[in-house]
């Protein structure tokens, strides 16, 4: 079964600063990765993710992630943080095939220093 | 873009009730739907999926009698908490694989209050 592991429960950064959140995962082939970004109390949005091709992948806001197969990482990536940016972050990774099932880390929350 | 419209998006019950969450896909045909549910401070658990015209297959330590899921369309499923109690207060959010996995859509999210 595939897992998903955020190391960092809680990161803070100062505004301005650069920013990389760790995701490292399990899974038996090349799988598809996710990051979301969660602000409290709302749903989930889709940051950017990976289906094949180049490893380096653009998001929205900002956000950039490199999957490294040798590594099993995909970590998340921003040259300069916004205050509007604190939020939780969650990697997740799903099945190529079956039930297409997403499986999530435990997040990682994020914390902007004014 | 795709739309899973979850409602509602806040409900509070007394304990012994039932609650039921609707998960409608706007502009696609869902066969599948996920329903994950997220303690506070805590990463989402899925609980069970849900296949159009078939059973519901639920995670281990999910009771299925507790938890109706029903999905009876294309555009809908449901999630029915039966018989809740505080323990189940929590956030559900439903979220639905499309095209081959070419993004899930996800529900805006629930948060229900059992008291």
């Amino acid at each position: 079964a595939q897992s998903v592991t955020q190391p960092d429960i809680h990161i803070t950064v100062s505004e301005g600063a650069s920013l990389e959140l760790r995701c490292n995962y399990s899974y038996g082939a090349t799988p598809y990765l996710f990051w979301y970004v969660q602000s409290p109390g709302q749903g989930l949005q889709l940051l950017l993710k990976y289906f094949s091709g180049d490893t380096l992948v653009q998001g929205i806001k900002g956000f950039e992630a490199e999957f490294k197969r040798s590594q099993s990482s995909f970590n998340l990536r921003k040259p300069s943080v916004h205050w509007s940016d604190a939020a939780e972050y969650f990697c997740a990774v799903g099945e190529r095939a079956g039930s297409y099932q997403l499986t999530f880390g435990k997040g990682t929350k994020l914390s902007v220093i004014p | 873009g795709a739309v899973v419209s979850q409602h509602p998006s806040r409900v509070i019950c007394k304990s012994g009730t039932s609650v039921k969450i609707e998960c409608r896909s706007l502009d696609f045909q869902a066969t599948t739907m996920f329903w994950y549910r997220q303690f506070p401070k805590q990463s989402l658990m899925l609980m069970a999926t849900s296949n159009e015209g078939s059973k519901a297959t639920y995670e281990q330590g999910v009771e299925k009698d507790k938890f109706l899921i029903n999905h009876a369309s294309l555009t809908l499923s449901t999630l029915t908490v039966t018989s809740a109690h505080p323990e189940d207060s929590s956030f559900y959010i439903c979220s639905a694989p499309r095209e081959g996995l070419h993004g899930y859509t996800f529900g805006s999210g629930t948060r229900l209050t059992v008291v």
